[in-house]
């Protein structure tokens, strides 16, 4: 099963870019993840899955044109650009591990991101 | 659009049982599988449970197999999480969402269950 590293936090200006990482442990390359925005006290909300080669199909409801990912190796990259207020967040990634007749979802620490 | 309102939470003391309805609306639930998440008070988002969409499989969390039950009636739109033997560490917020193809693209606003006595 894979394992996913967020560091716990970062910080980015009003207007200004940020990237987020998620680093799947070894042997994963192939994996595609899913990005999560949880915005304080709502539940966590879709943003995007990304593989190696970009994203994966479509955004989720309503996120801006401002997100995109990139993938490369073991990582998964969120970028926001020209940041605002209502991206104030905890960003979470996620992957699925199917193997044989067993499944596993396994996410993240998290990544609570302060808005300058 | 999609909507999905868990209901059933509460406080129960450690060793009792709660059961968890998710109602969902907005898309064709017996086509899709559902999961559980939860999150504990300050902490991250842990999987809980998965089930196809015609209930033919369930899987489960090492933390909570043979404790949880998932389960589905197609025939109400309507999930469920049977929980017994609940322990300190179950105190979470717990989110139904809704699976496509491995992706977990919509989730409901949650339901807070607290173990304690």
């Amino acid at each position: 099963q894979p394992v996913l590293t967020q560091p716990p936090s970062a910080s980015a200006s009003l207007g200004a870019s940020v990237t987020l990482t998620c680093t799947l442990s070894s042997g994963y390359s192939n994996y595609k993840v899913d990005w999560y925005q949880q915005r304080p006290g709502k539940g966590p909300r879709f943003v995007m899955r990304v593989g190696t080669g970009g994203i994966v199909g479509s955004k989720g409801d309503g996120i801006p044109d401002r997100f995109s990912v990139l993938g490369s190796g073991l990582n998964r990259y969120l970028t926001i650009k020209n940041i605002q207020e209502e991206d104030e967040s905890d960003y979470h990634c996620g992957a699925d591990h199917g193997s044989g007749s067993n499944f596993v979802y396994r996410f993240g620490g998290g990544t609570k991101l302060t808005v300058l | 659009q999609v909507q999905l309102v868990e209901s059933g939470g509460g406080v129960v003391q450690p060793g009792g049982s709660l059961r968890l309805s998710c109602a969902a609306s907005g898309f064709t639930f017996s086509s899709y599988g559902m999961h559980w998440v939860r999150q504990a008070p300050g902490k991250g988002l842990e999987w809980v449970a998965f089930i196809r969409y015609d209930g033919s499989n369930k899987y489960y969390a090492d933390s909570v197999k043979g404790r949880f039950t998932i389960s589905r009636d197609n025939s109400k739109n309507t999930l469920y999480l049977q929980m017994n033997s609940l322990r300190a560490e179950d105190t979470a917020v717990y989110y139904c969402a809704k699976d496509r193809a491995g992706t977990v693209d919509y989730w409901g606003q949650g339901t807070l269950v607290t173990v304690s006595s």
